[in-house]
This record gives C-alpha cells, structure tokens and sequence, in this order.
C-alpha cells in the first residue's frame, strides 16, 4: 500500500514568512509523530498524535511552531514568522500504536 | 534527559562485518530501535529489541542490554548499498529519541 507522503517536498521561504507543512500517514495508522532533522543531526522529536488523545507537544522548540491532526488522519505543521534556524529537513512518520514508525520523504525547508 | 551516544563513522570493506554500539542513558525505557538512513532518505526500520540478547535478521543483528543501557548493530557480508547513517533510537512508551547516527562507509 501507499506509504507516508509529505508536501511539499522542498520549501524556500523568506525570514518572517509563515510555512504549512502537510503528511498524509499510512491508512489506518492511529499514531503520527513530526521529526525535524539539521544537516549532520539526529532527528529531533517536536509532537506525537495518537487517536483522539490530547497531543504531545513538548518538543515544539517555540510557541512559533504548531500542528493539527484533522480527522484522525492527515497532519500540518505549521511554523510562523520563520527564522534562519528553521531551516532543517521536517520529517513526518505514522505507527500503528506502538510499534516501529514510518517515515516520509521530508520536507526540506530553507529559510533566506 | 535522554543521552545517546554511538559513534559518528566507521569504515569497512565489501564482505566484512562492522558493529555499531550505541550506549544510552534515557529517563524511561521500553526498548530500543535501530534505522537505517542513506544520504537525502528517510530512515527506514531495521530492527527492535525489547529483551535481553540478540535479535538475528538475516545479515543485520541487533543486541540489547537493559541493565548496562547499551546496544550493538551487527552488519554482516557488507554490501555497497549498505553505505548509510544507521540510527540508535531508545524508546520510552511512544516516544523515540534518536542518536546522530553513525555514518558506514563501505569500501570496495
């Protein structure tokens, strides 16, 4: 079946703009969790969705940073005001509960 | 906190065998990931370890120790393709914290 899909795959933004993000996770899959990776890094948790539980937002780095979960199943992220240290590669994943996540392509997103 | 460490390359030849280690010290534990992740890719799964001791899957091993908070990737029969980012992820209940993964390289 199909996996996790992100859009768009690249965004260039101008510093002070706002970006949305989207991930559409696997069919079915109750758990979706938002990643941001930096050149070179590990991948940074920033909010986990599962079900109808009140989301896990303790990673977002700044009331900046935001994101929904719209009907159980398609998710946006969405940072305002962008600043240069956004600029990271935004990776979305879905699991079925607990178990082992899958990843989407990404976004890449550079701020100018 | 959480506090991954692994190292941050390795090299090895084409049909040889590398292990990654990776040590950890995490707030919570209910086991631990390993992912794979080549050069501009998402990272996809490779194994899961909950118990004590080893988890074979064909070329790829996984080794888990509760009690010393340490874990080992085992690479067998090295491919090309297996040049890649190979990530350590301890978990706690949902939530995975990921180390800057150790960078393979694969010679011919």
């Amino acid at each position: 079946g199909a996996g996790v899909s992100q859009s768009p795959s690249n965004k260039v933004t101008e510093k002070g703009k706002d970006v949305e993000l989207r991930c559409d996770p696997i069919s079915g899959h109750t758990a979706l969790y938002w990643y941001r990776q930096s050149l070179g890094q590990g991948l940074e948790f920033l909010i986990y969705f599962q079900g109808n539980s009140a989301p896990d937002k303790s990673g977002l780095p700044s009331d900046r940073f935001s994101a929904e979960r719209t009907g159980g199943s398609v998710s946006t992220l969405t940072i305002q005001r962008t600043q240069q240290e956004d600029s990271a590669v935004y990776l979305c994943a879905s699991s079925n509960g607990r178990r082992e996540q899958y990843f989407g392509p990404g976004t890449r997103l550079t701020v100018t | 906190g959480q506090n991954i460490d692994q190292p941050t390359e390795m090299t090895a030849t084409e049909g040889a065998i590398v292990q990654i280690n990776c040590t950890y010290q995490t707030s919570g534990f209910n086991g631990l990931f390993w992912y794979q992740q080549h050069a501009g890719e998402a990272p996809t799964f490779l194994s899961y370890n909950v118990l004590d001791g080893l988890e074979e899957k064909g070329r790829f091993s996984s080794f888990l120790s509760r009690s010393k908070g340490y874990s080992y990737l085992l690479l067998k029969e090295l491919q090309m393709k297996d040049s890649a980012s190979y990530l350590c992820a301890p978990t706690n209940d949902y939530k995975l914290s990921f180390g800057a993964g150790t960078t393979v390289t694969v010679r011919a």
